[in-house]
Parts: C-alpha cells; sequence; structure tokens
C-alpha cells in the first residue's frame, strides 16, 4: 500500500544538527514532489518545505530558510530533511508528505506517521 | 508567512451541520483556488479531506463540503456523527511557492 515512513528524530543539543528521512512505497516516488511539515507539541501545523519530484527546485518557509535543507534521492525512494543550528522552538512532530500530482501545491495526499525531535540542553 | 485565522473550538449535537471558517488575506486564500483542509486525531497524522477548496479525495464522506468566499474558505460537516470529532486545519497557497496552515479547528460532538 502506499506508506511514508520517516526516520531520524532523536534528542538534540540546541545549535546541533540533525537529518530527517522519509521513505516512499508503494508509488513512483519519483513522479512527486514532496513536503515537509512539522507541529510543535499541543500546536497547529507548520508548512516547511518543498521539493519537486526530480529534486531540481526547493522552496522554504521564512522560519527555516537558511538552516534547513530538503533533498531527495529517487533511486531510494527517500526525501531528506537536513536540520541545522537547531533552536528550542524546532522541538516538533515532523511529518513528510506527498504532494497531489495533479496539481502543484493543491493538497498532500499522504502523509508519514511523523518522527519527534526534541531540542534540549 | 502568517497563519491563517480559523476558530479556536466549534461544536455540534449528532446529525447537526457544523462550518469552520478559514480566514486569510489576497495574497493566499482570496488570491489561490488552492485551500486544502485536514483532519487530525489525537495522537495520528493528518488526513486529506478537501483539496482546491471543494473537491473530495476518494473514500472521503460526501458529508464533507467546502466553499470560499473572498479570503475566506469554509469547511461545512454535515451529519455530524461521533467519529468526525478531530481537530480540522485548512492550508492554502500562498504565492512565492509557499503554503501556510490555519491555525486549527477542534471539533467537538456534544
Amino acid at each position: 500500500q502506499v506508506q511514508l515512513v520517516e526516520s531520524g528524530g532523536g534528542v538534540v543539543q540546541p545549535g546541533r544538527s540533525l537529518r530527517l528521512s522519509c521513505v516512499g512505497s508503494g508509488f513512483t516516488f519519483s513522479s512527486y514532489a514532496m513536503q515537509w511539515v512539522r507541529q510543535a507539541p499541543g500546536k497547529g501545523l507548520e508548512w516547511l518545505a518543498i521539493i519537486t519530484n526530480d529534486g531540481n527546485n526547493k522552496y522554504y518557509a521564512d522560519s527555516v530558510r537558511g538552516r534547513f535543507t530538503i533533498s531527495r534521492d529517487n533511486s531510494k525512494s527517500t526525501m531528506y530533511l537536513q536540520m541545522n543550528s537547531l533552536r528550542v522552538e524546532d522541538m516538533a512532530v515532523y511529518y513528510c508528505a506527498r504532494d497531489r500530482i495533479q496539481l502543484w501545491m493543491s493538497g498532500m495526499d499522504v502523509w508519514g506517521q511523523g518522527t519527534t525531535v526534541t531540542v534540549s540542553s | 508567512q502568517s497563519a491563517l485565522t480559523q476558530p479556536a473550538s466549534v461544536s455540534g449535537s449528532p446529525g447537526q451541520s457544523i462550518t469552520i471558517s478559514c480566514t486569510g488575506t489576497s495574497s493566499d486564500v482570496g488570491n489561490y483556488n488552492l485551500v486544502s483542509w485536514y483532519q487530525q486525531h489525537p495522537g495520528k497524522a493528518p488526513k486529506l479531506m478537501l483539496y482546491e477548496g471543494s473537491k473530495r479525495p476518494s473514500g472521503v464522506s460526501n458529508r464533507f463540503s467546502g466553499s470560499k468566499s473572498g479570503n475566506t474558505a469554509s469547511l461545512t460537516i454535515s451529519g455530524l456523527q461521533a467519529e468526525d470529532e478531530a481537530d480540522y486545519y485548512c492550508c492554502s497557497y500562498a504565492g512565492r511557492t509557499t503554503s501556510v496552515f490555519g491555525t486549527g479547528t477542534k471539533v467537538t460532538v456534544l
């Protein structure tokens, strides 16, 4: 079945780095743009970034631009989120999501279960 | 990229209809027909309920409908059921290849 599985979350000190992974299965990963969304504890959803299906174009929310980098390896059906200079306010559950293929940024139709990032000294 | 504004909570009795508003600006909701809605149960991942304002993905009940007027999009749940109790988020394309979510609405079935 169509599935996304995130990994790489954990506990990290402020200022350090972490890389999240998102593996897709059950669909042609290379055909879809992919996105990252996060949710701080007890808070709402926050859109972070999107990468085109071929990986050539990447776009970010102002809150993470310059610190986070989205990338993908279609040969491994995997998307990544490299997070540098982590702050306490980056603590959240991070979700990867598939963009609808029919129309760019019209909705996220498949979501992973999320991976938790804790930033604490 | 300010979050879209949603009511914090909406409630209704089983069988009733409720409407959740999502207010943005002329730079996001008002300028594009690219509002999507998500349902999120506690501890679960969000689920796409509507896209392009009013279109339902396969498998989503026709009790969920959407509309837009000016800078405000709306999600209506008719025939409210206990399983509809969840958090709901709108999301809009906001230009410059970015998206923005709403503040979220907790739906309670009385």
